[in-house]
């Protein structure tokens, strides 16, 4: 069964614009983390963010954590042609990385 | 990611047949995973290893097995393939610590006609 479930399941956006993507999850956790899927190819880690963090910053990404609401946010800003990608939360109930993914976002950026 | 191989890239097989998905890494990580991935579904995890003597089935085992021959490889097997084993594969590595990330390779596209 999917821990986290992503909306929207696409996003469509003008480079130079933000794109925000959601994560909701069902159980408690020790992280959570957020890969990029570009076509047909191996998923990349992009961040992790413990359970007792907040927000974090990686470059143009910014991910929020809100353990009351057990959902997540991750936003690009600036985005590039280049950010046209799948993007996936995951997550880490005990730290072992054992983790359990959602569904999936699927962000175009157009130029 | 390089470091994580997967052989084959594609692979078409028909009902029944046995087939080996084989994956090694040169990162020197001890914990090894095997997903698929459906459209709409994400990845789901199949099988992982902890180190060379610990095999665990994850959430969708049946139909599957595994063999992890070395630290640096671990194998997926289909005994007898069924065409809802067509899916996207893939194997991922961790260096185990608390918090590490997994890192991935680039998947295999296995078809079952």
């Amino acid at each position: 069964s999917q821990q986290g479930e992503e909306d929207p399941q696409a996003l469509s956006i003008q480079e130079g614009e933000n794109a925000t993507m959601n994560c909701s999850y069902k159980t408690s956790i020790n992280n959570l983390q957020w890969y990029r899927q570009n076509s047909g190819r191996g998923l990349v880690h992009l961040i992790l963010i413990r359970s007792n963090e907040r927000e974090k910053h990686s470059g143009r990404l910014r991910v929020t954590l809100d353990t009351s609401k057990k959902s997540s946010s991750l936003l690009i800003t600036a985005s590039r042609a280049a950010d046209t990608a799948s993007y996936f939360c995951a997550t880490d109930a005990r730290g072992f990385q054992k983790l359990v993914f959602g569904t999936g976002t699927r962000l175009l950026v157009s130029p | 990611d390089a470091d994580v191989t997967q052989t084959p890239r594609n692979r078409i097989t028909k009902t029944g047949k046995r087939i080996m998905l084989e994956c090694s890494q040169t990162k020197g990580h001890d914990r090894m995973y095997w997903y698929r991935q459906d459209p709409g579904l994400g990845l789901r995890l199949i099988y992982y290893s902890f180190d060379v003597k610990d095999i665990n089935k994850g959430e969708i085992s049946d139909g599957y097995s595994v063999s992890r021959q070395a630290q640096a490889k671990f194998s997926l097997s289909l005994e007898s393939a069924i065409p809802n084993q067509t899916a996207l594969y893939f194997c991922a590595t961790s260096e185990g610590t608390v918090n590490s990330p997994l890192h991935f390779g680039n998947g295999t596209r296995l078809t079952v006609t």
